[in-house]
């Protein structure tokens, strides 16, 4: 039982470049989430999906897109890169409407 | 933007020490939640909390649910150098599209042994 895993761990991108980041969580949970924490910001979240088929912005969605691929995969695509998406991004996901979510170990993504 | 108020922002402790760090909001809310990040590594789900008064242990760390219902602390008793990390509050919010979290800016620990 892996919890929620997301590759790659780091990643350097040249501005305009895209990119996928990955995440697969094997508690069969129904909510997964996408976040970015930059310093002295906490956790914002990007987009979020409370079931298979279904995605819905959050707070900071704005060059970003997400596919829900199945129950366990949500991943998170730039399609663009900017500067101002260097940040470190978790994935988390939860059991049905529950609040108690579960996080990866984060993607590292540096654009120069 | 962010509507959860933690503090302190950081915090320089000596192993053995108490740790008392709070979140407060400008609305009610029923649910909060406490995250522990350790450096390199994903926030971890430390206790939540679903009303008002409730308070709950998980080993050396204890939380209360503000009796306003807008406000949460977290204490931790008799640090250790493991304490180290950033803690989130976090407070939950239902939308017709699922469930959310708003969090904290985090409160950085930090335990000289």
């Amino acid at each position: 039982n892996a919890g929620v895993t997301q590759t790659p761990k780091f990643q350097v991108l040249k501005t305009g470049q895209s990119m996928t980041l990955q995440c697969a969580q094997d508690m069969n949970h129904n909510s997964m989430y996408w976040y970015r924490q930059d310093p002295g910001m906490g956790l914002r979240l990007i987009y979020y999906s409370a079931s298979e088929g279904t995605t819905d912005k959050g707070e900071v969605p704005n060059g970003y897109n997400v596919s829900r691929l199945n129950k366990r995969e949500f991943s998170l695509r730039l399609e663009s890169a900017a500067p101002s998406q260097t940040s470190v991004y978790f994935c988390a996901s939860a059991r049905g409407r529950s609040y108690e979510q579960y996080f990866g170990p984060g993607t590292r993504l540096t654009v120069t | 933007g962010q509507q959860l108020n933690q503090s302190p922002q950081s915090m320089f402790i000596q192993e053995g020490e108490d740790v008392s760090m709070n979140c407060t909001s400008s609305s009610i809310f029923n649910t909060w939640l406490w995250y522990k990040q350790e450096p390199g590594e994903g926030p971890v789900l430390l206790i939540a909390l679903y009303k008002a008064g409730e308070l709950t242990s998980n080993g050396r760390l204890t939380a209360q649910f503000g009796i306003t219902r807008k406000d949460s602390f977290l204490n931790i008793s008799a640090s250790i150098p493991s304490d180290v990390g950033i803690y989130f509050c976090s407070r939950g919010v239902v939308k017709t599209s699922g469930s959310r979290l708003t969090f904290g800016e985090g409160t950085q620990l930090t335990v000289n042994p």
